[in-house]
């Protein structure tokens, strides 16, 4: 089983800071199989970052992906107030085929 | 644009079978994957499971010996089927379309989530 690792756990910015969201993987993991999901509380994970590096509809280009094999970071180049919520990496790969990482909390200082 | 929608009981009885149906609209359940993933009240995301239109599964092995997947595509549905239910099934069950594509792997669309509690 391929397990995601994010950190931190929780980060605390102002808006207009940047933001360095990681996701670790216990083994390598193609890119094309990385994605990123943004969820707000109450609502339902919402796609964001797929192939590691593609921006899914509706993102705007303050959302980055990179990464390759088993690090890959999400990066927000600078934080707006509708920013701060719970980040999700998830990957498929080898038994169990799709895993997430814990999340990271993105919280406004 | 692809809309899910999750129906069924929200309250469930330890030992007893979770049954939920997802129907999808605005576009075909043909030709694609449809997935179940879950969180627990204030927790992380848990893939249980996904079908394609043909009916072939794959599960979470951590709950493949009480799950089942089924389609219907006439209906445009998808359902989960959960066994012997604990309080540990407490979760927000999402039903998602699973994009397999050259581009990635990825959920794309989800259903908005319905809240299955497990008490007596």
């Amino acid at each position: 089983e391929i397990v995601l690792t994010q950190s931190p756990g929780t980060l605390s910015l102002s808006p207009g800071e940047r933001a360095t969201l990681s996701c670790r993987a216990s083994q390598s993991v193609s890119s094309s199989y990385l994605a990123w999901y943004q969820q707000k509380p109450g609502q339902a994970p919402r796609l964001l970052i797929y192939g590691a590096s593609t921006r899914a509809t509706g993102f705007p280009d303050r959302f980055s992906g990179s990464g390759s094999g088993t690090d890959f970071t999400l990066t927000i180049s600078r934080l707006e107030p509708e920013d701060f919520a719970v980040y999700y990496c998830q990957q498929y790969g080898s038994s169990p085929p799709v895993t997430f990482g814990q999340g990271t909390r993105l919280e406004i200082k | 644009q692809v809309q899910l929608q999750e129906s069924g009981p929200g309250l469930v009885k330890p030992s007893e079978t979770l049954s939920l149906t997802c129907t999808v609209s605005g576009g075909s359940i043909s030709s694609y994957y449809w997935s179940w993933i879950r969180q627990p009240p204030g927790k992380g995301l848990e893939w249980v499971g996904y079908i394609y239109y043909t009916g072939s599964t794959n599960y979470n092995p951590s709950l493949k010996s009480r799950v089942t997947i089924s389609v219907d595509t006439s209906k445009s549905q998808f359902s989960l089927k959960l066994s012997s239910v604990t309080a540990a099934d407490t979760a927000v069950y999402y039903c998602a379309k699973f994009a397999r594509r050259g581009s990635g792997y990825y959920f794309d669309y989800w259903g908005q989530g319905t809240l299955v509690t497990v008490s007596s």
